[in-house]
């Protein structure tokens, strides 16, 4: 497996404006994923951070809204930009290991007020 | 894309009895299926997986099963225990890639 970080756990933000949730691996990793749980509900995938270039961005996702960088293989970074209640959400990343199995960081709960 | 749909929503059992989870998924060319495992306020586990070559798998008190032909999966629970009480998500990783996760059933064990 891989032991993986998030940072902030957890933020309160005003409306119109942007955060950024950094994930960390302790080793290198292909994959990189971005998911949103929301509040008793499944999760689904923003986007694969794929390494030295763009996102792939899931059907109803933006790169204006959820720019995401890769900079190598062990961080990325989400971010959710001009924020409304809507995105008050659970944001999780996630890592494949060896090709398939896929683990998750522990989550950054983001409210929007 | 890949759809995954997982029954029942929500399951109560006994203690001591078995709970059964289904899934389907539609994408032929999906050759993994993991079952997550998510207790309240914590992330997401992975508690068993199965690959497309594979009829069945077992780990202790659970198992999943694979029909590809029918395109169904399950997770199977024996002997459930108070800390099974959780929400399960089945998933499917298709041929992009991208694991895509069914809805979740919440698990109740009963005393």
């Amino acid at each position: 497996s891989a032991v993986i970080s998030q940072k902030p756990s957890r933020d309160i933000c005003q409306r119109g404006t942007s955060l950024t949730i950094q994930c960390q691996v302790d080793s290198q990793v292909t994959m990189m994923f971005w998911y949103r749980q929301q509040p008793g509900q499944s999760l689904t995938l923003i986007a694969t951070a794929n390494q030295g270039s763009e996102a792939t961005y899931e059907s109803g996702f933006v790169i204006d809204k959820f720019p995401i960088s890769r900079p190598n293989l062990t961080f990325s970074t989400l971010t959710v930009s001009n924020m409304s209640p809507e995105d008050s959400s659970i944001y999780l990343c996630s890592v494949a290991v060896s090709g398939l199995e896929q683990y998750f960081g522990p989550g950054t709960r983001l409210t929007v007020t | 894309g890949e759809n995954v749909e997982q029954h029942p929503s929500t399951l109560s059992v006994q203690e001591g009895d078995s709970a059964v989870i289904k899934c389907t998924y539609s994408d032929s060319a999906s050759n993994y299926f993991p079952w997550y495992k998510q207790e309240l306020g914590k992330r997401p586990q992975l508690i068993i997986d199965i690959r497309s070559n594979v009829g069945e798998k077992k780990d202790q008190r659970i198992a999943v099963t694979l029909n590809k032909t029918a395109k169904h999966f399950s997770l199977h629970i024996t002997e459930t225990q108070p800390e099974d009480s959780a929400v399960y998500f089945c998933a499917a990783k298709s041929g992009d890639d991208k694991i895509i996760f069914g809805k979740g059933t919440r698990l109740h064990i009963l005393p």
